[in-house]
């Protein structure tokens, strides 16, 4: 399959600092990528769609002004979690589409595990 | 509210019997179906896709849709204690997003 990378796989920072995570799509251009946010059992929520060269489309209830997406490649979107605070301690999983005619796929990075102190 | 609703579990299977996970759906039109195994503290990785009413054989997985009744299942053959894991069902969306299940925990027993 397709591979996408995601850096840093653990990240830990002092509250009200800002962290930013890396999604990249190694073996094929992603035009539009996937940001998750998944907390301890729990399943995967959808916290926005990035779309390269434009701007991204935020789920309900999730602030565009904490959660900077930017997708600026074809190969490259970034998450900023901005003046980050405990409950946004959470695994955050960037995933990138595969086009086959009129189906796709999703593929996902290895996530990055963010503790907030 | 479109949803995909999965048993959560656990379900418990002996090592090398079959173990069954089954997924229902919301939305009649929906075409494509995904089923992701998600180790802990793992991402989701993509185990089979299927888009046609049937059986789809890929190893010891088989995917089988039924569009009628709106519910899509995974059969794991001899099952392996590897195979323990949560397994997400997935149904996509016109514009490629992915409606999840909360997914079921699996647990095979040696």
């Amino acid at each position: 399959g397709a591979v996408v990378s995601q850096h840093p796989s653990r990240v830990i920072c002092k509250s009200g600092t800002s962290v930013k995570i890396e999604c990249r799509s190694l073996d094929f251009q992603a035009t539009t990528m996937f940001w998750y946010r998944q907390f301890p059992k729990q399943s995967l929520m959808l916290m926005a769609t990035s779309n390269e060269g434009s701007k991204a489309t935020y789920e309900q209830g999730v602030e565009k002004d904490k959660f900077l997406i930017n997708h600026a490649s074809l190969t490259l979107s970034t998450l900023t979690v901005t003046s980050a605070h405990p409950e946004d301690s959470s695994f955050y999983i960037c995933s990138a589409i595969v086009l086959a005619g009129n189906t796709g796929e999703l593929f996902f990075g290895e996530g990055s595990r963010l503790t907030v102190l | 509210q479109k949803e995909v609703e999965q048993n959560s579990g656990p379900l418990s299977v002996p090592e090398g019997a079959i173990a069954s996970l089954n997924c229902t759906y919301s939305d009649r039109v929906s075409q494509s179906f995904f089923w992701y195994r998600q180790y802990s503290g793992k991402s989701p990785e993509l185990i089979m896709s299927i888009y046609s009413n049937g059986d789809k054989e890929d190893g010891r997985f088989t995917a089988q849709l039924n569009k009628a009744s709106q519910y899509v299942s995974l059969l794991i053959r001899d099952s392996q204690p590897s195979d323990s894991a949560t397994y997400l069902c997935a149904v996509k969306e016109s514009n490629y997003q992915l409606i999840w299940g909360a997914g079921t925990k699996l647990i095979i027993k040696p």
